[in-house]
């Protein structure tokens, strides 16, 4: 049973929106929650991580929202740029990852 | 410069032949990890390491080994390979534990036939 679930495969934006991707767990125990960004044949890049005991987290672009309560993690990307296209991971404790989702920024 | 070294990157072999994917940081991480990946399912941990003789199993460690006799190492050992092995492997390490990003290696793409 998928502890993190990344619901949506695919997402398209155009260059200079925004981009939120979005991912949801089950178990609120979790302490730390983060993101990487993955491009075509190489390992998965950190982005941002935030604490249980947070809710937003920033870093120049990237933001990630943490709703304790609805089990639910965001990262928003603004503004969004073409080098932004890749597939990004949510990951809890870096023990469990979701699926991914494959990003593309249309310029 | 500072990163994570996987080899082989490519390596096709035939059930039940023992291999050793290496694995090696020179960031002087505590942690080191190795993971799987897999079409619709993520990346799924199969050990991780918290320091030199400490490891400990992660969420899919059947039919894998590893051992943590130096701190830059981390090797994957599979005994006697089966084809449901057969995906991309990813090692990474951090100076954190859970909390900390980690630094992956280019992935080591894996067919057993």
């Amino acid at each position: 049973d998928q502890q993190v679930k990344q619901n949506s495969p695919s997402l398209s934006v155009q260059e200079g929106r925004i981009s939120i991707l979005n991912c949801d767990y089950t178990n609120s125990m979790f302490d730390y929650f983060l993101w990487y960004k993955k491009y075509p044949a190489e390992g998965p890049t950190f982005l941002i991580s935030i604490s249980s005991i947070k809710d937003k987290n920033e870093d120049g672009r990237f933001t990630v929202f943490l709703n304790k309560s609805a089990k639910h993690l965001s990262l928003h990307i603004v503004p969004s740029q073409p080098g932004d296209s890749a597939v990004y991971f949510c990951a809890v404790n870096q023990f469990y990852f979701g699926t991914g989702t494959s990003l593309t920024v249309i310029p | 410069e500072a990163q994570v070294t996987q080899n082989p990157r490519y390596l096709i072999t035939v059930t039940g032949k023992k291999l050793t994917v290496t694995c090696s940081q020179n960031m002087n991480h505590e942690y080191m990890s190795w993971y799987r990946q897999d079409p619709g399912l993520g990346l799924r941990q199969i050990y991780y390491s918290m320091n030199v003789e400490v490891t400990d199993k992660g969420d899919v460690p059947e039919g894998y080994k590893v051992s943590r006799k130096e701190k830059r190492n981390f090797p994957l050992i599979l005994e006697s390979p089966s084809p449901n092995q057969t995906s991309l492997y990813f090692c990474a390490s951090s100076s954190q534990g859970a909390g900390g990003g980690y630094t992956f290696g280019s992935g080591t793409r894996l067919t057993v036939v």
